[in-house]
């Protein structure tokens, strides 16, 4: 059973920080998904990372993913307040079952 | 590009009742999931739905049931409503079934009420 472990669960930044959120997935897999919620709202698609090494980038945030290691982090740069929202990390079991981390709550003080 | 269209978006209903919440795909999308979001359990994958037959199912009761229709809208089914099915749901779509290469497309979701 695919078991997907995020850490911190809680994140409190100062704006202009820099801090990296941590995804660890249980099973061997190439595809991990990043999304950001946002209080009340759904889940928005941040990045898909399809392979051992990938590298995304947009704006503040970059994914990345390293498949041996079963490792995906979300490194936040120079954090601004609108970055403030749940950021999941999600790995694809089977189907469309995604099986999504417990999520990290992210506050940028200002 | 309409995106996925969930309704209601609330809904408050008595223990021992039924409900039934509906999902429209983005159009040319034929797959639709379902997934519940809870503060307890975060979220947890429902059942999955594509050319109007379920392929993969989660770990839930069978009082979670859904269906999907030749135009690839899908309604899901909450039959004997307890306290605990208070949550969030959310539908998302895709393209096809197993296209790991795309991102879900999460609908707004029906937030549940159960008192």
């Amino acid at each position: 059973e695919l078991k997907v472990e995020q850490n911190p669960l809680f994140l409190s930044m100062q704006e202009g920080k820099n801090y990296t959120i941590y995804c660890n997935y249980s099973t061997t897999s190439d595809r991990l998904y990043w999304y950001r919620q946002d209080p009340g709202k759904s889940l928005e698609s941040l990045f898909v990372l399809l392979s051992n090494g990938a590298v995304k980038q947009e704006g503040r945030l970059m994914a990345s993913l390293d498949t041996k290691a079963r490792l995906s982090t979300l490194h936040i740069t120079a954090a601004v307040h609108d970055l403030s929202a749940t950021y999941f990390c999600a790995s694809m079991e089977y189907g469309n079952k995604l099986v999504f981390g417990a999520g990290t709550i992210l506050r940028v003080k200002s | 590009k309409a995106g996925v269209t969930q309704t209601p978006r609330y809904l408050i209903k008595t223990r021992g009742q039924q409900v039934t919440l509906s999902c429209s795909p983005i159009s040319g999308h034929r797959s639709v999931s379902w997934y519940q979001q809870t503060p307890g359990q975060g979220l947890q994958f429902l059942f999955e739905y594509f050319s109007e037959t379920q392929r993969n199912k989660g770990n839930f009761p069978g009082r979670f049931s859904g269906r999907q229709f030749s135009n690839s809208r899908s309604e899901m089914n909450v039959s004997t409503l307890e306290l605990g099915d208070s949550a969030l749901y959310l539908c998302a779509s895709s393209r096809n079934q197993g296209n790991r290469d795309s991102p879900l497309h999460f609908g707004n979701g029906t937030r549940l009420t159960v008192t």
